[in-house]
């Protein structure tokens, strides 16, 4: 009930495409649903994140698509650049101490 | 800008030594964690702090203890480091809440290796 399932593993676009990132939840208690960004050699840094009592989130050109019934939320990268590769990460909260994080997904994007 | 430092970004110890991994920020958060980042699994919370000298298991506990005596100092100790702790990892921190917002800032990691 705890995990954030998070797909897919890998991801490999081309420049000005629209990759998109998949993550699902069991724990109705969920309250908040951030994605961080992870640079080689970096920590995460957050991105972007979204409350359930809202269905979209939009920050430049990354998007937070949340489905409060199906219990699944996604991130929209738009005109995706090579800037983008990263890893990215969803997580879920339910009492704002703890984040359950996803298991990850390698973006690459590709000139 | 916030800035999370960990005291090694590369470590080799053998089976049976005792690590520390030390962790400092600069921006007097009350809250800081510990993660550990393996492919597959994504980040693993093993232990956080809400204050000094407080402390709380997170997923992964086992094998690992913490220390927190000054607010902007927070330390992972392997008691007996094993090859299967071999991993990233990686310091957080976090303030108090601004709007909806409970930002995590993450350290740069350290990657240890365990032989």
């Amino acid at each position: 009930q705890q995990q954030v399932k998070q797909s897919p593993q890998s991801l490999i676009v081309q420049k000005g495409g629209i990759p998109i990132i998949n993550c699902a939840y069991e724990n109705t208690a969920f309250d908040y649903f951030p994605w961080y960004q992870q640079f080689p050699g970096k920590g995460p840094a957050l991105l972007i994140a979204i409350r359930p009592d809202v269905s979209e989130k939009k920050e430049g050109r990354f998007t937070i698509s949340f489905n409060k019934s199906a219990k699944q939320f996604s991130l929209h990268i738009m005109d995706s650049q090579p800037g983008d590769s990263a890893t990215y990460f969803c997580a879920a909260s339910y009492n704002t101490d703890k984040l359950i994080f996803g298991t990850g997904t390698r973006l690459q994007v590709f000139p | 800008d916030v800035k999370v430092t960990q005291s090694s970004r590369y470590l080799v110890k053998r089976t049976g030594e005792k690590v520390f991994l030390e962790c400092v920020q600069d921006m007097d958060h009350e809250n800081m964690f510990w993660y550990r980042q393996d492919p597959g699994l994504g980040l693993r919370l093993i232990y956080f702090s809400y204050d000094v000298k407080m402390k709380e298991k997170g997923d992964i506990p086992e094998g690992y203890s913490v220390s927190r005596e000054k607010k902007e100092r927070f330390s992972l100790i392997l008691e007996s480091a094993s090859t299967n702790q071999t991993s990233m990892y990686l310091c957080a921190t976090r303030g108090p809440r601004r709007g909806s917002s409970y930002e995590q800032y993450f350290g740069p990691g350290t990657r240890l290796t365990v032989t």
